[in-house]
């Protein structure tokens, strides 16, 4: 049972365009969900995170966009570079619940070209 | 400084091999996790220490056998490794009741021949 679902599984987007990945959810216990991004041969690392009572956090040209009555999130990256392309997952966890595990999404993998 | 580092980074080794990779976080974290990472990039949890105890064990085979020594190091033994063993693992730490916000090392890339 897939918790977390991402998609796309794979983006292409033109240096200067908009990059989204779209990620739902299905436990309402879920109160934070993070996004991690992995460049090829690194670990993931947090990239910005969103708690359900803030429909829209922005970092920079990421910007993390909520809807908790579709149990949907997004994350939309400005103005991508190439140095965006990337792995990024979205993630979700359960602070009242099981405090030890995060909830990963499949992966989306970004190709920014130049 | 690294902040979690894991030895070692490539592993290559025949089937029914046993084989150790070691963590070791140097962020004061309480909390280290194991991830298995397959070739769809597919982060999978298999096991959660805190402060030195089992939290999480997510339904791994018993060939898969976790060790924490202290806070600061989450060991991972691998008893009569086969084919599907071969994927990159991470290790992971984590404040305690921060999960979300999570330190990932750099991989260990294990290939089973």
């Amino acid at each position: 049972q897939q918790q977390v679902k991402q998609s796309p599984q794979s983006l292409i987007v033109q240096k200067g365009g908009i990059s989204i990945i779209n990620c739902a959810y299905e436990n309402t216990a879920f109160d934070y969900f993070p996004w991690y991004q992995q460049f090829p041969g690194k670990g993931p690392a947090l990239l910005i995170a969103i708690r359900p009572d803030v429909s829209e956090k922005k970092e920079g040209r990421f910007t993390i966009s909520f809807n908790k009555s579709a149990k949907q999130f997004s994350l939309h990256i400005m103005d991508s570079q190439p140095g965006d392309s990337a792995t990024y997952f979205c993630a979700a966890s359960d602070s009242g619940g099981s405090n030890y595990k995060l909830t990963f999404g499949k992966g989306t993998l970004l190709t920014v070209n130049p | 400084d690294t902040a979690v580092s894991q030895t070692p980074k490539y592993l290559v080794t025949q089937m029914g091999n046993d084989k150790s990779i070691k963590c070791e976080q140097n962020l004061g974290h309480d909390t280290m996790y194991w991830y298995k990472q397959d070739s769809k990039k597919f982060l999978k949890i298999m096991f959660s220490y805190n402060n030195k105890e089992l939290i999480i064990n997510e339904t791994v085979p018993n060939r898969f056998s976790p060790k924490s020594p202290d806070k600061a190091h989450l060991n991972l033994h691998i008893n009569s490794l086969e084919l599907g063993d071969s994927a990159v693992y991470f290790c992971a730490s984590s404040q305690e009741g921060s999960s979300y916000e999570q330190y990932f090392g750099p991989g260990t890339r294990l290939t089973v021949t």
